[in-house]
C-alpha cells in the first residue's frame, strides 16, 4: 500500500493564481481531510468529506474547495491564491472520524 | 481559545536520556486522545491512541498516560535517541461530533 500520497510536494504561485493539490489514498478509507499547518500553531482544519459525494466545511475553509467523486481522491482546490495561503498543507484518511489518521507527506506552498 | 495545551513549547536533551511531554485539554465530551510523531518535512505519524478506559498504552520506547479525570496526558520517551528529535502533538477528539483539536506540538532536539 502507499497509503496516502499528495501532489507535488513544492509549489510557487502568483497571487490571483488558481491550483489544485492532489491527495489520493488506497487504504478504502471514508473520511478523508484537508489540514494546513503555519509556523506557531497547529493543525487546523479546511475540509473534510465523510465519504465520496459528501464533502463539509472545517475551520478555515474560505478561498478554498473541495470535491469527492471517488473515495480514493480528494483534490484542494485554491481559486484565486494569496500571500497569507503561505503554508504547508497535509491531506490525511481514516476508516472512521473516531478512528487513526494517516497523513501524507505533505505541499509545501508559497504564494508571492 | 485552544482546548488543547501542549508543554514544554520545546526542549533539548540528552541522548540516552529520559523526557516527559505534558498535554492538557478542554475538549467534551471526550472520545479519544492520540499522540502523532511528526518529523521535520514529513507528515504526522501516529504514536498511540487511547480512549475513556485506557489509563496508559506503550509503543516502544514511547509510553502515554491519560487520566481522563484531570484531562491531562503524558507522553514518556525513555532512552531518547537521536532520531526522536521531532514535533511531538497531542490531539484530542470529541466535543460532540468527533472533530480533532489538535496541540502545537512540543519540539524535542535530542543532542549527542
Amino acid at each position: 500500500n502507499a497509503g496516502v500520497t499528495q501532489t507535488p510536494k513544492f509549489q510557487v504561485l502568483k497571487t490571483g493564481q488558481s491550483m489544485t493539490l492532489q491527495c489520493a489514498q488506497d487504504m478504502n478509507h471514508e473520511y478523508m481531510s484537508w489540514y494546513r499547518q503555519d509556523p506557531g500553531m497547529g493543525l487546523r482544519l479546511i475540509h473534510y468529506s465523510v465519504g465520496a459525494g459528501i464533502t463539509d466545511q472545517g475551520e478555515v475553509p474560505n478561498g478554498y474547495n473541495v470535491s469527492r467523486s471517488t473515495t480514493e481522491d480528494f483534490p484542494l482546490r485554491l481559486l484565486s491564491a494569496a500571500p497569507s495561503q503561505t503554508s504547508v498543507y497535509f491531506c490525511a484518511s481514516s476508516y472512521s472520524n473516531s478512528g487513526e489518521q494517516y497523513f501524507g507527506p505533505g505541499t509545501r506552498l508559497t504564494v508571492t | 481559545k485552544n482546548q488543547v495545551e501542549q508543554s514544554p513549547q520545546s526542549l533539548i536533551i540528552l541522548e540516552g536520556k529520559n523526557c516527559t511531554l505534558q498535554c492538557n485539554y478542554t475538549v467534551s465530551p471526550f472520545s479519544n486522545l492520540r499522540w502523532y510523531k511528526q518529523d521535520t518535512g514529513r507528515g504526522p505519524v501516529s504514536l498511540t491512541i487511547m480512549t475513556f478506559s485506557e489509563n496508559t498504552k506503550s509503543n516502544g520506547r514511547y509510553t502515554a498516560t491519560l487520566d481522563a479525570d484531570t484531562k491531562q496526558s503524558s507522553l514518556h520517551i525513555t532512552a531518547s535517541q537521536l532520531s526522536d528529535s521531532a514535533s511531538y502533538i497531542c490531539v484530542v477528539s470529541g466535543g460532540g461530533n468527533n472533530r480533532l483539536a489538535f496541540g502545537k506540538g512540543n519540539q524535542v532536539v535530542v543532542i549527542p
